[in-house]
């Protein structure tokens, strides 16, 4: 079956440094997402792409943010300046039409 | 603006009890998709359902059943004869159409199975 691959599964890095988040999702999909989960909370949506540029972001998707499909597959998350709060389990996910979304396993970043 | 409610935060069964875990969503759509999730300990988000706001139709997966009933605006998730296994975190999720839109999700409910 089909996967949504990210890399790292784990990235400890200092505050202020900048973190890029990677995603490989399924190849015919159309529509691809970041997640986060601040440890033990509900997944909140950051930002959704589509046609190679934003479709739609939350408000916790401030200009430290950014989204990129630097190729056919790639999809990244970079925080360019990262904080404490910034902790938290990133997912990434995809979908073709909306009908069904798949999930990446999930990449945990910590900010020491 | 869409918003979905899992009341239950933690819930406790004994092994081969069922347990029923509520969802409760608002919406100013009248076409959406919900969903079901579970996430593990080990922290992955698994895909459980998808039911169409159309599909009032229960449906039955093995163990694992759901109830849609737009009247209330509840999508509740059965599990019947609980498993160790199904020790997790359930999410429920709200997707409002037309489009690819994002997933709202619940707070989530952690079950415990005991042995």
């Amino acid at each position: 079956e089909p996967e949504v691959t990210q890399t790292p599964s784990h990235q400890v890095t200092q505050m202020g440094q900048e973190v890029i988040l990677r995603c490989v999702p399924i190849s015919n999909h159309l529509y691809f997402y970041w997640y986060r989960q601040i440890l033990g909370q509900k997944v909140e949506f950051l930002v959704s792409f589509y046609n190679n540029e934003i479709s739609e972001k939350s408000e916790i998707f401030d200009d430290q943010f950014s989204v990129e499909r630097p190729d056919g597959s790639n999809f990244t998350l970079k925080i360019r300046s990262t904080k404490l709060e910034d902790s938290a389990m990133y997912f990434c996910a995809s979908t073709l039409r909306g009908d069904g979304y798949t999930f990446g396993s999930g990449t945990r970043l910590t900010v020491v | 603006a869409q918003k979905v409610t899992q009341a239950q935060t933690e819930i406790s069964v004994v092994e081969k009890e069922d347990v029923t875990l509520d969802c409760v969503y608002e919406t100013r759509d009248t076409t959406y998709y919900l969903f079901w999730y579970k996430q593990p300990p080990s922290g992955e988000l698994v895909f459980l359902i998808r039911r169409n706001s159309f599909d009032e139709q229960n449906e039955i997966s093995g163990r694992y059943s759901w109830n849609f009933q737009k009247s209330t605006s509840s999508f509740n998730f059965t599990i019947t004869a609980s498993q160790v296994v199904d020790s997790a975190v359930y999410f429920c999720a709200l997707s409002e159409t037309p489009g690819a839109n994002n997933l709202f999700f619940g707070t989530g409910t952690r079950l415990t199975v005991i042995p």
